[in-house]
């Protein structure tokens, strides 16, 4: 089945633990990005990778760390969270490296809660 | 700048009418816009696209017409079932084509 699949689902953390929400899709996929969603201000992108080793800044990358060494994963990388991190996070893919090209597909989101 | 609204934040329907939901965007240089729907828990949902260069497409039970001399965007569902609550996004490219930049989301009620 074509997918994209976060872990953790639900984290509740302290300030300052490093954590990691890992992101996997399974459709071959050349891009993929992470999204906040907070009540209000809808959905803002966070860091975005057009291919392996290919990752750049979204409208909200402060804070936050992502990495793409394979074509498959995009872990987001929160070094030092904050409590202004607490929110509900999405990660996406898409078949090319445009997103003009085709549907973004959705992960089911990790809702995450910093202490 | 790019932004990406709706007129109406919240919508209830009786199961079997037609529901309409509307969208405003400001860019007049974007030329993709999609349709999404998100269930309560669930990321958001693929429902239907649409490019500039077109001003009406048709899915199943679903109608996506864009004005693009006011830059309207709205999403017609056909008889409209309780499975339909949820909330609808719309979003579209943003100039470099790297994202896409999201409406605040209209929750659709359908009560049977």
């Amino acid at each position: 089945e074509a997918q994209v699949t976060q872990n953790p689902r639900y984290l509740i953390t302290v300030t300052g633990k490093k954590l990691t929400v890992t992101c996997s899709q399974n459709m071959n996929h050349e891009y993929m990005s992470w999204y906040r969603q907070d009540p209000g201000l809808g959905l803002r992108q966070i860091y975005y990778s057009m291919n392996v080793e290919v990752t750049d800044k979204g409208d909200v990358p402060e804070g936050y760390k992502v990495s793409r060494k394979e074509k498959r994963n995009f872990p987001l990388i929160l070094e030092s969270p904050s409590p202004n991190q607490t929110s509900l996070y999405f990660c996406a893919s898409s078949l090319r490296g445009h997103v003009v090209s085709g549907e973004l597909f959705f992960g089911e989101g990790s809702r995450l809660t910093v202490l | 700048g790019e932004s990406v609204g709706l007129h109406l934040p919240t919508l209830s329907v009786q199961e079997g009418d037609n529901s309409i939901i509307n969208c405003a965007y400001s860019n007049s240089a974007s030329d993709y816009f999609i349709w999404y729907k998100q269930e309560s828990g669930k990321g958001p949902q693929f429902i239907i696209d649409i490019r500039s260069n077109m001003d009406k497409r048709q899915g199943q039970r679903v109608t996506v017409l864009l004005n693009k001399t006011v830059k309207h965007l709205s999403l017609q569902i056909a008889a409209t079932q309780p499975g339909d609550s949820a909330v609808y996004f719309c979003a579209e490219n943003n100039q470099a084509g790297t994202a896409l930049i999201f409406g605040k989301g209209t929750t659709l009620s359908v009560s049977s």
